[in-house]
């Protein structure tokens, strides 16, 4: 079974300031990894995807995640946060056989401070 | 543009009715999916369909009803006999690029249910 744990349900840091929102993952197969984010009262749009292509994936918006398979993880950073990045960030990892069934974290809170 | 459309973006209705939240997508995917939010607890998967005239029960299927007469569109059922129906409906499909599965969401439909 696939399952993600994102640590910290709200994570605050200033403007300009490094963003660091963690995910780790639990996959019986080699997994495909996602992040996602929501801004009030929308949908999820995707930031980045792992894919086994390569370890370190960069998405929109300047955020980025490293696939680490030691440690079972696939945290989200952005090193200088601004005003338009709080939201909400969801880690999602699918089955690597079938690919077709997504599971979600709980969600991650961030806010940033002027 | 491609994409998937939610409606209505609000809903309210008395406790006791049935209501139908509509998903229509353009993308030509044949994986469309509802899921729940609520504060705290992250995505939970209602109910799935990976082609027309087939779907599968997620994880909290109780209460809740699909139909899936054409690839377009999968809406979904509240029926009085789910408890606790007022939450955030997201609608989402999806569609394999080389290889690996990507989901796309719709914006949304917040049902309120007095």
């Amino acid at each position: 079974a696939q399952s993600v744990t994102q640590l910290g349900s709200h994570v605050s840091v200033s403007e300009g300031a490094l963003v660091l929102l963690r995910c780790n993952y639990s996959s019986s197969v080699p997994p495909y990894l996602f992040w996602y984010v929501q801004y009030p009262n929308q949908g999820l749009q995707l930031l980045l995807k792992y894919t086994s292509a390569a370890t370190l994936v960069k998405g929109i918006n300047g955020f980025e995640a490293e696939f680490k398979k030691s440690e079972t993880s696939f945290h989200l950073t952005k090193p200088s946060a601004h005003m338009s990045d709080a939201a909400e960030y969801f880690c999602a990892v699918s089955d690597g056989n079938t690919g077709n069934q997504f599971y979600f974290g709980t969600g991650t809170s961030l806010t940033v401070i002027p | 543009d491609g994409g998937i459309t939610q409606s209505p973006k609000y809903l309210f209705r008395k406790e006791g009715q049935n209501v139908t939240l509509s998903c229509e997508q353009n993308l030509n995917h044949d994986a469309m999916y509802w899921y729940r939010q609520d504060p705290g607890q992250g995505l939970r998967l209602i109910y799935y369909s990976q082609i027309v005239n087939d779907f599968q029960k997620g994880d909290i299927a109780e209460g809740y009803s699909v139909s899936r007469e054409k690839k377009e569109s999968f809406p979904l059922t509240v029926t009085s006999a789910q408890k606790n129906p007022t939450a955030f409906y997201l609608c989402a499909s999806s569609i394999r690029r080389r290889g690996i599965y990507e989901q796309y969401f719709g914006p949304g439909t917040r049902l309120t249910v007095t």
